[in-house]
């Protein structure tokens, strides 16, 4: 079975500041791994996603994760955080597809002015 | 473009009576998914179909909760009778082919008193 450790349920970054979210995953068979972000009231919105090609995934509003199968992590990084960015992400791990897409805690961030 | 649908948005009723959450996924979309979130469990797969047949339904909490997607266009969520524990985000989402990436809908807040 695999699942996904979301380290840190709330992460507060100065506006401008580098964000890092960190996600470590666990499968017996090569995963696929996805970010997805949720702001208030709102539903899940996929940011990015790895399937095996490139290890170094560029997603939408400038965020990128990187693949590291040697430390089983999925980090999610954005060089310089912006307000709108303050929302809650999920990173989410599937070995076939959606009927099997586990989805971690969760992580709050704060953009702080 | 439209993207999943639900209603109601928010929806407060009283303990032991019916509640019934409804879906459009996107069109073209095979593939439906009823999650329901909360700040104790996070987010938990309830039910998903596949061309409007119900595939797995482990997740649904007890019989009170039943799903239907009589058509491709809609499909239903429904506790009868309801609890103050059901109290909830309710999201619908939608893929193509079983495909990880979801496309969730704005959710619905159900408040049972």
């Amino acid at each position: 079975a695999q699942s996904v450790t979301q380290l840190g349920s709330h992460v507060s970054v100065s506006e401008g500041a580098l964000v890092l979210l960190r996600c470590n995953y666990s499968s017996s068979v090569p995963p696929y791994l996805f970010w997805y972000v949720q702001y208030p009231n709102q539903g899940l919105q996929l940011l990015l996603k790895y399937t095996s090609a490139a290890t170094l995934v560029k997603g939408i509003n400038g965020f990128e994760a990187e693949f590291k199968k040697s430390e089983t992590s999925f980090h999610l990084t954005k060089p310089s955080a912006h307000m709108s960015d303050a929302a809650e992400y999920f990173c989410a791990v599937s070995t076939s597809g959606a009927n099997n897409l586990f989805f971690g805690t969760g992580t709050r961030l704060t953009v702080i002015p | 473009d439209a993207g999943v649908i639900q209603s109601p948005r928010h929806e407060v009723t009283e303990m032991g009576q019916e509640v019934t959450l409804r879906c459009k996924p996107i069109s073209g979309h095979n593939s439906l998914f009823w999650y329901r979130q909360t700040m104790m469990r996070g987010l938990e797969l309830l039910i998903y179909f596949n061309n409007n047949v119900p595939i797995d339904d482990s997740g649904m909490p007890e019989d009170r909760f039943s799903a239907k997607m009589p058509n491709a266009s809609f499909s239903t969520l429904k506790i009868q009778p309801s609890e103050p524990r059901d109290s909830a985000v309710y999201f619908c989402a939608s893929s193509f082919q079983l495909a990880a990436e979801l496309f969730f809908g704005e959710g619905s807040r159900l408040t049972v008193l």
